[in-house]
């Protein structure tokens, strides 16, 4: 079955960029979705087709895909954005999500 | 405001069954493919299955494969997801989340606050 594999965790400092990858095989022919969960809390979509930010979204995420590899970038990363990601595709009609990150901001 | 809000959770034992509701309101939901999406304490999300705006269609990962069924009443604006023959495995927060219409690929643009199953003896 197809598998999506993000790292467990990315650290950043205020004001930096955190980039957070999601790795699969041929990737980049398949749209990929990514969402932010807080503890306790439902995920919250980020980016969606790849690289569209849904409306309340700040522009400090983006997102690309590319080859095997898909990319959320958070720039300017603030102390809210610590959370969970995941990161999202399908295999013909079946979900897939990535193993998560946990991105801290120290 | 769109809202969708689980129900039915609870402690089942093993082998046994349970139905989980999600109510919809404030979109049309008949025009909606919705989505049950899951996650196990302090583990990652997991997708479950997904219904058509119809019903006609419906797709399931192969972990509930011939125990789960999903199922909606659009007259209702309710979807619910009927589990059997229960294991420990699915234990878990259980979501439910609305398509986005306007995406190219499917996302999930709203997500219900879950409701917590866990399967124990």
């Amino acid at each position: 079955s197809y598998a999506l594999t993000q790292p467990p965790s990315v650290s950043v400092s205020p004001g930096q960029t955190a980039t957070i990858t999601c790795s699969g095989d041929k990737l980049g022919d398949r749209f990929v979705s990514w969402y932010q969960q807080n503890p306790g809390q439902s995920p919250l979509m980020v980016i969606s087709q790849d690289t569209k930010r849904p409306s309340g979204i700040p522009e400090r995420f983006s997102g690309s895909n590319s080859g095997n590899t898909a990319t959320l970038t958070i720039s300017g990363t603030q102390a809210m954005d610590e959370a969970d990601y995941y990161c999202q595709t399908w295999d013909s009609n079946t979900g897939v999500f990535g193993t998560g990150t946990k991105v801290t901001v120290l | 405001q769109v809202q969708l809000v689980e129900s039915g959770g609870g402690v089942v034992q093993p082998g046994k069954s349970l139905r989980l509701s999600c109510a919809a309101s404030e979109f049309t939901f008949s025009v909606y493919t919705m989505h049950w999406v899951r996650q196990a304490p302090g583990k990652g999300l997991e997708w479950v299955t997904l219904i058509s705006s119809d019903g006609s269609k419906k797709y399931y990962d192969d972990s509930v494969k011939g125990r789960f069924t999903i199922s909606r009443d659009n007259s209702k604006d309710t979807l619910y997801l009927h589990m059997n023959n229960m294991r420990t495995q699915d234990t878990g927060v259980y979501y439910c989340a609305r398509e986005d219409l306007a995406a190219v690929g499917r996302a999930f643009d709203y997500w219900g606050q879950g409701t917590l199953v866990a399967v124990s003896s």
